[in-house]
């Protein structure tokens, strides 16, 4: 099946840092790529949808200017969160649809665990 | 038993017993709900989906149940393995917010603990 692959899968950083995780759709390309995050013993929470070759489209209440999405390619999206601090510690993860196939199949990667001192 | 608390909810079945998770969701245009399985540390993978012109969907050992009236959802796991301990999460995606297939809106999870 396709896979969607993120890295790094954990980070730390300091804080006051920027960090950058990278979500790439292996083998298929990804007009649309979405990315959540998730709090220990919590629910996925949808930040932000990934739009290759324009803005992303953030959910209420998520600050763009912190979280920053870049989707150059058909087959990558980038989320840096910028001036990191310990309350941004949390499970990042994106997911990725196959734009080739009409049912429009989702594929989760496997979350980049960030952790802010 | 199953209980719901601060924390995710459990539920905790003996090996070999059917396992109910149930879900409500909160939107009544949502078109389109999947179920995922989330094991520690690792992201969300794919079990079954139903489409909102369905109640019913089967899958290898797991169904899905839909009831539009009440803005309910459940997975139904037969003969439940310790393989099947996971955190499991229903997710919506939301027709009338002009939403792209894909964004999804997840419920709160229940925790499965199956003892052999």
């Amino acid at each position: 099946g396709a896979v969607v692959s993120q890295h790094p899968s954990r980070v730390i950083c300091k804080s006051g840092t920027s960090v950058k995780i990278e979500c790439r759709s292996l083998d298929f390309q990804a007009t649309t790529m979405f990315w959540y995050r998730q709090f220990p013993k919590q629910s996925l929470m949808l930040m932000a949808t990934s739009n290759e070759g324009s803005k992303a489209t953030y959910e209420q209440g998520v600050e763009k200017d912190k979280f920053l999405i870049n989707h150059a390619s058909l087959t990558l999206s980038t989320l840096t969160v910028t001036s990191a601090h310990p309350e941004d510690s949390s499970f990042y993860i994106c997911s990725a649809s196959d734009r080739s196939k009409a049912t429009g199949e989702l594929f989760f990667g496997e979350g980049s665990r960030l952790t802010v001192l | 038993g199953e209980s719901v608390g601060l924390h995710l909810p459990t539920l905790s079945v003996q090996e070999g017993d059917n396992s109910i998770i149930n879900c409500a969701y909160s939107n009544s245009a949502s078109d389109y709900f999947i179920w995922y399985k989330q094991e520690s540390g690792k992201g969300p993978q794919f079990i079954i989906d139903i489409r909102s012109n369905m109640d019913k969907r089967q899958g290898q050992r797991v169904t899905v149940l839909l009831n539009k009236t009440v803005k309910h959802l459940s997975l139904q796991i037969a003969a439940t393995q310790p393989g099947d301990s996971a955190v499991y999460f229903c997710a919506e995606n939301q027709a009338d917010r002009g939403s792209t297939l894909g964004r999804l809106y997840f419920g709160r999870g229940t925790q499965l603990t199956v003892w052999p």
